[in-house]
């Protein structure tokens, strides 16, 4: 079977630096990738690893390690409108597959 | 363009009634999905859709059925309500499911309540 751990929540101060992990396991892999979720809205991309290593965009970056089955997301300089929900993806292809399975999210609170 | 639209954003029902959600998208995408959000379980991936024509089940099936006539359209229809399936239903498509990056855009959700 698929699963994504995540942890539930985390909370941080404004400007601080906050790392949000996610393990899998899945029986293909072909990338991760990262999605904020207001509360109420609709989630958007925001990172996608396919390979070992750190991807930065502006202030997030995402990092992936397949021999580990584990990545991170790293926001930086955070600021109140950061508070959000968190889910990491894990793109599930093989065969007749073709999924994108998410996993249950990290609620983020960015206090003052 | 509109992106991924979802109608109705509301919708109660009773136990036993049928309904359809809608989604459609003017992006021209390949891949069309749709998922199920309840408090604490993340996202859950219902059906999905590589083409006109082509649908497969995802995480959690049971209940529901899809159909892709056009590459536009991927309706979601609920057989006979039941409590269980209270949740918040979202719709997202993906330009080539073959893109490694395969970045979903997602529609703006419908909240359903079965009493």
């Amino acid at each position: 079977g698929q699963s994504l751990e995540q942890p539930s929540e985390v909370t941080a101060v404004e400007g601080a630096i906050v790392q949000i992990n996610c393990t899998y396991q899945t029986s293909g892999f072909y990338g991760l990738s990262w999605y904020q979720q207001h509360d109420g809205g609709a989630p958007t991309f925001l990172s996608y690893n396919g390979l070992d290593g750190l991807e930065e965009t502006g202030r997030f970056s995402s990092f992936l390690s397949r021999s580990d089955s584990y990545g991170y997301l790293l926001l930086q300089e955070l600021q109140m409108k950061d508070s959000a929900s968190y889910f990491c993806a894990v793109r599930d292809y093989g065969g007749a597959t073709n999924k994108l399975i998410f996993g249950t999210g990290t609620l983020l609170a960015v206090q003052p | 363009n509109a992106g991924v639209t979802q109608t109705p954003k509301f919708q109660v029902l009773k136990t036993g009634q049928s309904m359809t959600l809608q989604c459609a998208q003017d992006m021209n995408h390949e891949y069309m999905s749709w998922y199920r959000q309840d408090p604490g379980m993340g996202l859950r991936l219902i059906h999905y859709s590589v083409g006109a024509g082509i649908t497969d089940q995802g995480e959690v099936p049971n209940g529901y059925n899809v159909s892709r006539s056009t590459t536009e359209d991927f309706p979601l229809r609920l057989l006979s309500a039941a409590p269980s399936q209270t949740s918040v239903y979202f719709c997202a498509s993906t330009l080539d499911q073959r893109s490694a990056r395969n970045e979903q855009f997602f529609g703006p959700g419908t909240r359903l309540t079965v009493l």
